[in-house]
């Protein structure tokens, strides 16, 4: 079975600031795939991005880019230049492999707070 | 982008009462998910669908039940609510070409509310 743990519960970070996620995982596969969502008070869950097991870059998209550390089994999430409208709970999630469901498996969840 | 639509969005609603939570997805995706979420809290997944006439128990045990007659539509019912079964419910979909590289399109969840 998949774990996938957040150790930071909260966070408070000013505007403009770059911001790390911490996430890692624990797997027994070879082939898996990194999610991160992003969850403002609303509700919905956004996709952010993805990396995969065997990408050898790590994963970019506009201020969102993910460090991938395989021997690790970490995934952080790199928010540059934060923003206001950033404030959210942020998941790291991890494809379900295995028997069973696919999917994907979600973390405890991280509460950004950026503060002007 | 993503179309799946979950109605309603919010529901407060008495004990003993039967409910169904709607969710339909127009980009022709196989697989269907329903996740359970307490406010600030993980997702944990009570049902799946890979298909027409596919459903199935996800990890976290629920006595919901859900149906997948059609392609596109995915609905979740409780047959006596319990103020237990407050949450907010959110399904998904995604792709079947891959288990490993297919994130989750999420609607908009429901916020229930048994009182």
């Amino acid at each position: 079975a998949q774990k996938i743990t957040q150790t930071q519960p909260g966070m408070f970070v000013q505007e403009k600031e770059a911001v790390t996620l911490d996430c890692t995982y624990d797997t027994s596969d070879q082939s898996y795939g990194l999610f991160w969502y992003k969850q403002p008070s609303s509700g919905e869950m956004i996709f952010l991005i993805y990396q995969g097991s065997y990408d050898e870059q790590n994963a970019t998209e506009g201020r969102y880019s993910l460090n991938f550390q395989k021997a690790r089994k970490s995934a952080n999430l790199v928010i540059s230049a934060s923003q206001l409208g950033d404030s959210a709970m942020y998941f790291c999630a991890m494809s379900r492999t295995g028997g069973g469901a696919d999917g994907l498996t979600f973390g405890k969840g991280t509460h950004l707070i950026i503060q002007p | 982008e993503a179309d799946i639509y979950q109605t309603p969005r919010y529901l407060v609603i008495g004990t003993g009462k039967k409910i169904t939570l709607e969710c339909s997805q127009t980009m022709g995706h196989d697989k269907m998910y329903w996740y359970q979420q307490d406010p600030g809290m993980e997702l944990h997944l009570i049902h799946y669908s890979y298909g027409v006439n596919s459903t199935e128990k996800g990890d976290l045990s629920s006595e919901s039940t859900v149906s997948r007659i059609r392609t596109e539509h995915f609905p979740l019912t409780l047959e006596s609510a319990r103020p237990s079964h407050t949450s907010q419910y959110l399904c998904a979909s995604s792709e079947s070409m891959s288990r490993y590289n297919s994130p989750l399109h999420f609607g908009n969840g429901t916020r229930l509310t048994v009182t």
